[in-house]
C-alpha cells in the first residue's frame, strides 16, 4: 500500500538560507508525486509535480524537487528562502491508475529574519 | 487550473446538528473529492464524487454521516451530519484537471468547521 513519509514536521531557518524538506514514499508500482504548499488560513495550492521526464522538476519562485526511484524520495528544497516561504508543505502520492491522493503528515516552514 | 470556490469558509456550530457544504469550479470536471484535515494534521480522502453516479467512500466515512450530491458538472455538497466536536476540521473540495500525461488535482480554498 502506498504511504508518504515526511521526515521533518518542522523546520525553521534563517531568511536567505538554503532549505531541504524531505519526502519518501512507499509503492511498487510507478507512481506521480506532488508537492502542495498551504499558506496560513489558506487552502492547498500546488507547487510542482512530477509525472515522467526529467526527474528534477522546478516551480515559478525558486522551489526545485528531485525525483529519486531508488531511494524513493522527492525532497523540495530552495537555495535561498524568504519571509514569504513560512507555509505548510505536503507532500502527495498518486499510483499510476488510481486517482486517490496520499499526503504526508506535512512539514511547516518557518522563516525568520 | 481550475478556479474553486467554496461555500461557507468557515461556520461554528452547535453538536447535533447538520452543515451543508458547497463546492463550485468554474469549469467541467468529471471527478470530484472531498477531503477532511484535521487540526493540525494532514489531509485524509473522504469520498469521490462523480457526476451521475453514487460517491465512492473512503474507508472510515460513511454516506449516512458524509452524504455528497453531485447534481452537475460544475457543483458538490458534502454535509456534515448529527456534528460532534470531534467533526472540527478544515474540509476541502478538489477537482481533478486532465492533464498531457496525467491529472493533477487542484484544491478549494477550504472550509473551517467548529463544532461546539
Amino acid at each position: 500500500a502506498q504511504s508518504v513519509t515526511q521526515l521533518d514536521s518542522q523546520v525553521p531557518v534563517f531568511e536567505e538560507a538554503p532549505v531541504e524538506l524531505r519526502c519518501n514514499y512507499s509503492s511498487s508500482v510507478s507512481v506521480y508525486l506532488f508537492w502542495y504548499v498551504q499558506y496560513p488560513n489558506q487552502g492547498l495550492q500546488l507547487l510542482l509535480k512530477y509525472l515522467s521526464g526529467s526527474t528534477l522538476v522546478e516551480s515559478i519562485n525558486g522551489f526545485e524537487a528531485e525525483f529519486n526511484k531508488s531511494q524513493t524520495s522527492f525532497h523540495l528544497r530552495k537555495p535561498s528562502v524568504h519571509i514569504s516561504d513560512t507555509a505548510e508543505y505536503f507532500c502527495a502520492v498518486r499510483e499510476g491508475g488510481y486517482n486517490k491522493l496520499i499526503f504526508g503528515a506535512g512539514t511547516r516552514l518557518a522563516v525568520h529574519p | 487550473s481550475a478556479v474553486i470556490s467554496q461555500k461557507p469558509s468557515r461556520d461554528i456550530c452547535q453538536r447535533g446538528t447538520s452543515l451543508t457544504i458547497q463546492c463550485q469550479v468554474d469549469s467541467q470536471v468529471t471527478m470530484m473529492f472531498w477531503y477532511r484535515q484535521q487540526p493540525g494534521q494532514s489531509l485524509t480522502l473522504i469520498a469521490t464524487a462523480n457526476q451521475g453516479s453514487e460517491a465512492t467512500y473512503e474507508s472510515g466515512f460513511v454516506i449516512d454521516k458524509f452524504p455528497i450530491s453531485r447534481p452537475n458538472l460544475t457543483f458538490s455538497t458534502l454535509t456534515v451530519s448529527n456534528m460532534s466536536p470531534e467533526d472540527s476540521s478544515i474540509y476541502l473540495c478538489s477537482v481533478e484537471i486532465a492533464g498531457a500525461s496525467t491529472d493533477t488535482q487542484y484544491f478549494g480554498p477550504g472550509t473551517r468547521l467548529t463544532v461546539l
